[in-house]
């Protein structure tokens, strides 16, 4: 029973091209978020969505655009991809409830090399 | 300066020792998570905390708001605890985003 799924895991593309990266989450929240973490294994924040709403859109490239059809889904998808896009992209998803811990959950990550 | 700093960022220890990852903030924060990654990649939340103290198996965590500090300490380490540790601070209400600091790579051998 995977909590937060991202698919692929693995995504090897040419420079240039338009992909999507796919994450689902089956714990009910209302929160997602999409993570980057770099060849330094640092982590960043890129977006995220409550409620299908977007509340957080860090300083991103606008080739990159979230897209979230329901609460359990939010999508990444990249135009035109550059060598610098080259990471880990982790989808995150929490509650928002007041009387919960709000404890956030990770996908699995998604290793995306553009060539 | 990033927002959340962490020490040491290397850490090697033998089988068995005590070990203590320290976790610096700057600003005011609702909560302060630490995560595990694994060499796979994967990441694992191992506590949140907002205040006090929390214990889960041979891991502690402790805040203390007052002087923007959190340690997270591992009794009788083992092997398997090798990972990267990594502290995020959450600003704001919830739902708001994480800010990480840059981790602490743990190795313990046997």
């Amino acid at each position: 029973d995977t909590a937060v799924s991202q698919t692929p895991k693995y995504l090897v593309t040419q420079m240039g091209n338009d992909k999507s990266i796919k994450c689902e989450q089956n714990l009910g929240h209302d929160t997602m978020y999409w993570y980057k973490q770099d060849s330094k294994k640092f982590l960043k924040i890129m977006f995220s969505y409550n409620n299908k709403e977007l509340i957080i859109n860090e300083t991103v490239p606008n080739r990159f655009s979230p897209k979230s059809p329901d609460k359990a889904h939010l999508n990444l998808h990249i135009n035109s991809l550059e060598l610098g896009d080259s990471a880990v992209y982790f989808c995150a998803s929490s509650s928002s409830g007041r009387d919960t811990y709000n404890e956030q959950f990770f996908g699995p990550g998604t290793r995306l090399t553009v060539l | 300066k990033n927002e959340v700093e962490q020490s040491p960022q290397n850490l090697t220890a033998q089988e068995g020792e005590f070990i203590t990852i320290n976790c610096s903030y700057s600003v005011g924060i609702s909560a302060l998570h630490w995560l595990q990654q694994h060499p796979g990649g994967g990441i694992v939340s191992l506590f949140m905390l907002s205040s006090g103290k929390k214990k889960h198996g041979r891991l502690i965590a402790t805040i203390n708001i007052q002087e923007k500090h959190s340690s997270l300490h591992i009794t009788a380490s083992h092997p398997r605890d090798s990972a990267v540790y990594i502290c995020a601070v959450r600003i704001g209400g919830s739902g708001s985003r994480l800010t990480f600091g840059e981790g602490t790579q743990l190795t313990v051998n046997p």
